[in-house]
């Protein structure tokens, strides 16, 4: 079955320090994948889409994702985080033409 | 504004009661998905429209749940007779998709259920 998976639930950093999000996807192709960003009480904002092409994809607010097929994964970075970056991620991919399946969400957590 | 909009963005019912909910998606935007999300979890698929017709529908949409996409435009979620377990922020999304292209689909800001 499809899924995507998102391996830590809850991530901590100090402001100023850099990010990785991790996350692994299971398609039998390769998917359209994306991640978002929801701050708490809102709606889905798109950070950055991956459909084909430059596997390093940039996205808002600095964050950019690499995608890597021998790995299954599609991780996402930014190199200097602001307290405003906390909020819950989630990946999420999709096949062409087909709904979403979105991972359980990372909650990062930003130390002044 | 021209981002997908929800109403209402919170909505507290008794258990037994019928709650509507509203999605408008962004203009000329032809699909539009209904999505659950629960505390502590990804939002999940409950179904899509492309213009009027329905064309999918998850195995968490009971028979309780309706959704109806009457003129291509917007959409309406009703959910009947509605549990506590119902409780949930119900997020709509609208895509432009055809033939030879999928875009993106865009969040609205959601609905948030209670049922007491």
């Amino acid at each position: 079955a499809q899924s995507v998976t998102q391996p830590d639930i809850h991530i901590t950093v100090s402001e100023g320090a850099s990010l990785e999000l991790r996350c692994n996807y299971s398609y039998g192709a390769t998917p359209y994948l994306f991640w978002y960003v929801q701050s708490p009480g809102q709606g889905l904002q798109l950070l950055l889409k991956y459909f084909s092409g430059d596997t390093l994809v940039q996205g808002i607010k600095g964050f950019e994702a690499e995608f890597k097929r021998s790995q299954s994964s599609f991780n996402l970075r930014k190199p200097s985080v602001h307290w405003s970056d906390a909020a819950e991620y989630f990946c999420a991919g999709m096949n062409r033409d087909d709904k979403i399946i979105f991972g359980k969400g990372t909650r990062l957590h930003i130390l002044p | 504004d021209t981002g997908v909009s929800q109403d209402p963005r919170h909505k507290i019912t008794k258990r037994g009661q019928n709650v509507t909910f509203r999605c408008d998606p962004i203009s000329e935007h032809n699909r539009l998905y209904w999505y659950r999300q629960t505390l502590g979890q990804g939002p999940e698929f409950l179904t899509y429209f492309q213009n009027e017709a329905q064309l999918e529908k998850s195995r968490l949409l009971s028979d309780r749940f309706s959704a109806e996409r009457p003129k291509g435009s917007f959409s309406t979620l009703e959910i009947q007779r509605t549990e506590q377990g119902d409780s949930a922020m119900y997020l709509c999304a609208s895509s432009r998709t055809d033939r030879t292209s999928t875009d993106t689909q865009y969040f609205g800001p959601g609905t948030r259920l209670t049922v007491l």
